[in-house]
């Protein structure tokens, strides 16, 4: 079955640029969903066919995706962006899979 | 707006099976399909299977066919997930959420507020 794989931590101070990565096997030829979670609260999706943002999400984030790895950026990061990201892609012979999850960290 | 409810925290014995509702509202309930994903305490996210509200196709985990079963009730714009033959690894909090396509899983757009399954003797 199809694995993504994501750095369990990134840290980042306020003001800055963080990158969270999700690595998969061509995952350049997929479309790559990003979700935000805060604790005890439900998952909330941050970018959609790799770089859509839905309505309501800052422009700060932004999403790339080429080649085996695929990206989530957030600019100019905030306390508030303080959370865990999970990325998530579908495809016809793995069905949904989700990578296991980034904890980020506001310095 | 677009809202999907679910019903209470649920405990309950191994062995036993649990029904988890999932009421929707805001939005053409068939016009779309639902997924269902779960998290264990400190874990991370697993999907559970998706069922389309529009003609009730479904397509569940391999890691729980036969023992998870996901439905519709248009008539209330609710879906259904029953997990059967619970162990104590079936512990988590489980989410209902809404999918953009009738036709396959795709990504999930709106989340439930989640219900907590607590599996122990």
């Amino acid at each position: 079955s199809y694995v993504l794989t994501q750095p369990p931590s990134v840290s980042v101070a306020p003001g800055k640029t963080a990158r969270i990565t999700c690595g998969g096997n061509n995952i350049g030829s997929k479309s790559v969903h990003w979700y935000q979670q805060k604790p005890g609260q439900a998952p909330v999706l941050v970018i959609y066919y790799d770089s859509d943002r839905p309505s309501g999400i800052p422009e700060r984030f932004s999403g790339s995706n080429s080649g085996n790895t695929a990206t989530l950026t957030i600019s100019r990061v905030e306390a508030g962006d303080e959370a865990d990201y999970y990325c998530q892609v579908w495809d016809s012979s793995s069905d949904v899979v989700f990578g296991g999850g980034t904890k980020l960290t506001v310095l | 707006q677009v809202q999907l409810v679910q019903s209470g925290a649920e405990v309950k014995k191994p062995g036993a099976s649990v029904k988890v509702s999932c009421k929707a509202s805001g939005y053409t309930f068939t016009s779309y399909g639902i997924s269902w994903v779960r998290q264990a305490p400190g874990q991370g996210l697993e999907w559970m299977g998706w069922i389309s509200a529009y003609n009730g196709n479904t397509n569940y985990a391999q890691k729980l066919q036969g023992r998870v079963t996901m439905t519709t009730d248009t008539s209330t714009s609710t879906a259904y997930m029953e997990l059967r033959s619970l162990r104590s690894d079936d512990t988590a909090v489980y989410y209902c959420a809404r999918a953009p396509s009738i036709a396959v899983a795709g990504h999930f757009d709106y989340w439930g507020q989640g219900t907590l399954v607590t599996v122990s003797s």
